[in-house]
């Protein structure tokens, strides 16, 4: 079965500085991979997607993230976090196949704090 | 653009009630979805339905039904709710096409059970 696995639950960032958000995926085949970012009170807001092609995918509101198939990681990266981006950031994998199975297996997220 | 839109956004219901949540959209989409948010669990898919009369069950259907009664809507139904139904649920679609298209989420219902 197709799981995903963010090791960080909450992260801490000083405003200005660069950050890394780690996601390792299980499945048996190329995956569909998906970062959403869900603000307090609010639903999920897609940054980026990866299917194929460039292993380095970039997003909404200057995110962009790689993927790694030997890792099994496709982690999230900003150069420079805002106070803006405070919130709760989660690694998607799609279920997708020709078996009929469908919908998205989430890691648990990860929340993010921005240091003043 | 209303994308996708769930109402109510609040309840709370006494134990063995029964409600049901509903879910729209208006992109046109195929497949719809509804998921539970729990602390600490991330989301996880209750059903899902691939085009109008089709349902399918997710990871955590128990306790719970579904119905896709047009293409624009997909609701959700607790028949006698539990307090471990207690939950932000969000309800998602998915354009047509192939299956790497991404999945549009409205902003939840916060369903509590006393």
């Amino acid at each position: 079965a197709q799981s995903v696995t963010q090791p960080d639950i909450h992260i801490t960032v000083s405003e200005g500085a660069s950050l890394e958000l780690r996601c390792n995926y299980s499945y048996g085949a190329t995956p569909y991979l998906f970062w959403y970012v869900q603000s307090p009170g609010q639903g999920l807001q897609l940054l980026l997607k990866y299917f194929s092609g460039d292993t380095l995918v970039q997003g909404i509101k200057g995110f962009e993230a790689e993927f790694k198939r030997s890792q099994s990681s496709f982690n999230l990266r900003k150069p420079s976090v805002h106070w803006s981006d405070a919130a709760e950031y989660f690694c998607a994998v799609g279920l997708y196949s020709g078996g009929g199975a469908d919908g998205l297996t989430f890691g648990k997220g990860t929340h993010l704090i921005i240091q003043p | 653009n209303a994308g996708v839109t769930q109402t109510p956004k609040f309840q709370v219901l006494k134990t063995g009630q029964s409600m049901t949540l509903q879910c729209a959209q208006d992109m046109n989409h195929n497949s719809m979805y509804w998921y539970r948010q729990d602390p600490g669990m991330g989301l996880r898919l209750i059903y899902y339905s691939a085009s109008e009369g089709t349902t399918d069950k997710g990871e955590v259907p128990n306790g719970y039904n579904v119905s896709r009664l047009n293409k624009r809507e997909f609701s959700l139904r607790l028949e006698s709710a539990a307090p471990s139904q207690t939950s932000v649920y969000f309800c998602a679609s998915r354009p047509p096409g192939k299956a790497n298209q991404p999945q549009h989420f409205g902003d939840g219902t916060r369903l509590s059970i006393l």
